[in-house]
């Protein structure tokens, strides 16, 4: 069974703090992504990696950053907290090259930016 | 880019009715369109998917069907229950592309 594992399942931050959201997979997948989940705008992608040390832009990249030193471990990146982050992080896995097939999310970091 | 519509965002039913839930996008390259299904406080979790070349796929209860002319698909629960309330998602990616854009959700309520 694939096991996408979050570092942290809620966190509470201050308007400015930089922030890490840490993301491990165990199943070898080659990409990894981070989305964010707000009700009634469903999971909105913010950024995706097909390769150690690749980063490619979503939807939503700004006021993000990311980091992948090793394959399995994707890491999301506030670097000043805003309250418009406010949010649940997903972040997810897939196998292969072709950039489709079944996403692997794990349980969601759930940002609370005061 | 591509967009993705779903519709509609709340779906009420009674227990052992059917319910259906549809999207359409926007992109015609799109050929992959993956369905979530995410329990309160779980994590999302494919339940089907269908790609470009078929029009039509089963699995027990439930099933997808892909007009690719009207660049719209639909996702069909039939004699529902009550563990089927959760949100659907419905997706549309394209292969290489490694994006997969989301519909917004469809809250489903199944009563028993």
């Amino acid at each position: 069974d694939v096991k996408v594992t979050q570092s942290s399942r809620y966190l509470v931050k201050r308007t400015g703090e930089k922030v890490f959201l840490e993301c491990v997979q165990d199943m070898d997948h080659e990409n990894m992504f981070w989305y964010r989940q707000d009700p009634g705008l469903g999971l909105r992608l913010i950024y995706f990696s097909y390769d150690v040390k690749m980063k490619e832009k979503g939807d939503i990249p700004e006021g993000y950053s990311v980091s992948r030193e090793k394959k399995e471990r994707f890491s999301l990146i506030l670097e000043s907290a805003s309250t418009n982050q406010t949010s649940m992080y997903l972040c997810a896995s897939s196998l292969g090259t072709s950039g489709t097939g079944e996403l692997f999310f794990g349980e969601g970091s759930r940002l609370t930016v005061l | 880019g591509e967009n993705v519509e779903q519709h509609p965002s709340t779906l009420s039913v009674q227990e052992g009715d059917s319910a259906v839930i549809k999207c359409t996008y926007s992109d015609s390259a799109s050929n992959y369109f993956p369905w979530y299904k995410q329990e309160l406080g779980k994590r999302p979790q494919l339940i089907i998917d269908i790609r470009s070349n078929v029009g039509e796929k089963k699995d027990q209860r439930i099933a997808v069907t892909l007009n690719k002319t009207a660049k719209h698909f639909s996702l069909h629960i039939t004699e529902t229950q009550p563990e089927d309330s959760a949100v659907y998602f419905c997706a549309a990616s394209i292969t290489g592309g490694f994006k997969t854009i989301f519909g917004a959700g469809t809250r489903l309520f199944v009563k028993a």
